[in-house]
């Protein structure tokens, strides 16, 4: 799997816009960027996952870089339920390889301040 | 909203005990993961599972593991002979197919091993 990087930690507070970084620049062109997340004593969370247009969600919008080799999860409002792991994954999309597991690296850890 | 359930949420078993962890994930999914996390460390796949056979597995998912779908709907890990390092959190996971669906997680059961 191809390897993404994050900073180690990052700090918002509520209620303003978050952004939160992952390069990936040794991406192929069949990796799909996913990101979950994974609050206090809690399983890891899916967020969102895109392959070349921004997409969003409910809970996040994610905005990749016309030459993919980096993204950013935006939370537009964090609040303090928001503060978490947050993981940028890459997952092939050939069928037949991977069988969909995800490989997780260290991830982000957001701390939301009141 | 359905969830992946998982029990018990704690086992505390002497070294050189087997264990069985239990999940029920989402009754329409057809694909299974087993992930551990040891305190402090980040997520680590174990082990996939399909049409009642193993799709992929981790170098950590040696011998004394084995994965199970009994009955159709519980999907269980077992741990034959305990070791102290397998200490960890143990995250069921399970999702509809295999390559871009997101993987819900159930929230795990804390294994200490003695």
């Amino acid at each position: 799997d191809a390897k993404t990087t994050q900073p180690n930690s990052m700090e918002s507070n509520e209620e303003e816009p978050v952004h939160l970084p992952c390069n990936h620049s040794t991406i192929s062109g069949t990796d799909y960027i996913h990101w979950y997340r994974q609050l206090p004593s809690q399983g890891p969370e899916y967020v969102i996952h895109g392959l070349t247009s921004n997409v969003n969600n409910r809970m996040a919008s994610l905005a990749i870089a016309e030459d993919r080799k980096s993204s950013t999860l935006i939370l537009h409002r964090a609040t303090l339920r928001d503060a978490a792991v947050y993981y940028c994954i890459l997952r092939e999309s050939r069928s037949g390889t991977s069988y969909g597991k995800l490989t997780f690296g260290q991830g982000t850890i957001l701390t939301v301040h009141p | 909203e359905p969830e992946v359930t998982q029990t018990p949420s704690h086992q505390v078993t002497q070294m050189g005990q087997e264990v069985i962890l239990r999940c029920v994930p989402i009754s329409n999914h057809l694909y299974f993961y087993w992930y551990r996390q040891i305190l402090g460390q980040k997520v680590e796949f174990l082990v996939s599972f399909y049409n009642n056979e193993i799709s992929e597995k981790s170098e950590i998912f040696d011998d004394q593991f084995s994965v199970e779908r009994p009955d159709g709907s519980n999907f269980t890990l077992k741990i034959r002979s305990t070791k102290l390092e397998d200490s960890a959190m143990y995250f069921c996971a399970s999702s509809g197919t295999v390559i871009l669906a997101e993987q819900f997680f159930g929230p795990g059961t804390r294994l200490t091993v003695l």
